[in-house]
């Protein structure tokens, strides 16, 4: 089955620093990536989701990247805010079937004001 | 759209007691999944269905574990008897088999076993 390894589980910067989640999958017919957002307890909220048939996708100050080739992809966030502190998990599956989606450790960021 | 319903949203039991889980999925999603998230296991698939017909039960920990869903708006996950080690968070996600594969968490049980 699928395998995601997600990296760091914690990461620490400054307010206006930029963070960089990465995160590998081991199946190469997974084509369907989102990213999840947990605030202290909260649910787990859709952040972005990238597909296999692009390889960057931007909404803000969030950005998520994919290297097929290498089977990773990584969350980008610019001008962090201490609203952004939380547990990101980044996720694995197969679109339009029964896959069911495999989920990374998580990462706990904190931003620092 | 209300979003994923669960209920309790707290739970206290003593170790033995049956602990029941409600969720309610948004209307018209097809596939509903069932996560237990503590701090050690991080989130854990317990099972999911889909079309009411449960797919993958893998995750279930053991037999004191089960779950139904007896039609499309409405499931439950059952912990008989229960035990300290069940302490968690419980989610329920669900989810409409089209492209978009987007999983929709409900706001989750939290659940301790004393």
């Amino acid at each position: 089955g699928e395998n995601v390894e997600q990296h760091p589980s914690t990461l620490s910067v400054q307010e206006g620093d930029s963070a960089v989640i990465k995160c590998t999958y081991s199946d190469s017919a997974s084509n369907y990536f989102p990213w999840y957002k947990q605030e202290l307890g909260k649910r787990p909220q859709l952040i972005i989701d990238i597909r296999s048939n692009v390889g960057e996708k931007k909404d803000q100050r969030i950005a998520v990247t994919l290297n097929k080739t290498a089977k990773h992809f990584s969350l980008h966030i610019t001008e962090t805010q201490p609203e952004d502190s939380a547990v990101y998990f980044c996720a694995a599956s197969i679109s339009g079937g029964s896959y069911i989606p495999t989920f990374g450790r998580g990462t706990s960021l904190i931003v620092h004001p | 759209d209300a979003g994923v319903i669960q209920s309790p949203r707290h739970e206290v039991t003593e170790m033995g007691q049956e602990v029941t889980l409600r969720c309610k999925p948004i209307s018209g999603h097809n596939s509903l999944f069932w996560y237990r998230q503590t701090m050690m296991r991080g989130l854990e698939l317990l099972i999911y269905f889909n079309n009411n017909v449960p797919i993958d039960d893998s995750g279930m920990p053991e037999d004191r574990f089960s779950a139904k869903m007896p039609n499309a708006s409405f499931s439950t996950l059952k912990i008989q008897p229960s035990e300290p080690r069940d302490s968690a968070v419980y989610f329920c996600a669900s989810r409409k088999r089209d492209l978009q594969e987007t999983q929709y968490f409900g706001p989750g049980t939290r659940l301790l076993v004393l």
